[in-house]
């Protein structure tokens, strides 16, 4: 089974400044997927990045970029130059190969001030 | 493209009536997810279909949750009869394939107060 951690409940980020956000997971599985979604308070999940176990670099997706630590089992998210829009949930996630099921972390509240 | 959509939005309903959420995946999917999250949580997977076939309800409360995709295209889950502790959103999701890697979009959801 997967479990993933996010220890931070929530933060607050100046406009333009960078923030990171931390997930640690644990799984037994050979192969996995991690990936980040933003849940805006309209409650829609959208999906950001996603960093396979294999992959030999760091994911990116234009402000978005994953600082992946396999030894460390760690796949913190960094938001480059925040936008107030950026204000939302942010949730870690994984997928194994042996476990299909998708297993959230508890998510971190990023605010974002003018 | 479309994305996944869900209807209703919103529900109220009182304790121990009956509900049902509908849920279009994208064109083309073949996996479809139903996933209950409830305030300040991260969402949990109730149930998933390859097709028209359940891959896992391992977490379904089976004595009341329901769920089904007969043409292995939309799909519909019911809850009856509700409880106070089902109040949440309920999400569905869609995905080419059950492969860890293809990424899962996601519905708008459905608000779900049980009173």
């Amino acid at each position: 089974a997967q479990k993933i951690t996010q220890t931070q409940p929530g933060m607050f980020v100046q406009e333009k400044e960078a923030v990171t956000l931390d997930c640690t997971y644990d799984t037994s599985d050979p192969s996995y997927g991690l990936f980040w979604y933003k849940q805006p308070s309209s409650g829609e999940m959208i999906f950001l990045i996603y960093q396979g176990s294999y992959d030999q670099q760091n994911a990116t997706e234009g402000r978005y970029s994953l600082n992946f630590q396999k030894a460390r089992k760690s796949a913190n998210l960094v938001i480059s130059a925040s936008q107030l829009g950026d204000s939302a949930m942010y949730f870690c996630a994984m997928r194994g190969s042996n476990d299909y099921k998708l297993s959230f972390g508890a998510g971190t509240t990023v605010t974002v001030r003018a | 493209e479309a994305g996944v959509a869900q209807s209703p939005r919103y529900k109220i309903i009182e304790k121990r009536q009956s509900v049902a959420f509908w849920c279009n995946p994208i064109s083309g999917h073949a996996t479809l997810y139903w996933y209950q999250q409830i305030l300040g949580q991260g969402p949990k997977l109730l149930i998933q279909f390859q097709n028209n076939g359940v891959v896992d309800d391992s977490q379904l409360p089976k004595d009341r949750f329901s769920a089904e995709r007969l043409k292995g295209v939309d799909s519909t889950l019911k809850i009856q009869p509700a409880k106070l502790e089902d109040s949440a959103v309920y999400l569905c999701a869609s995905s080419l394939d059950r492969t860890f890697y293809n990424e899962q979009f996601f519905g708008p959801g459905t608000r779900l107060t049980v009173l």
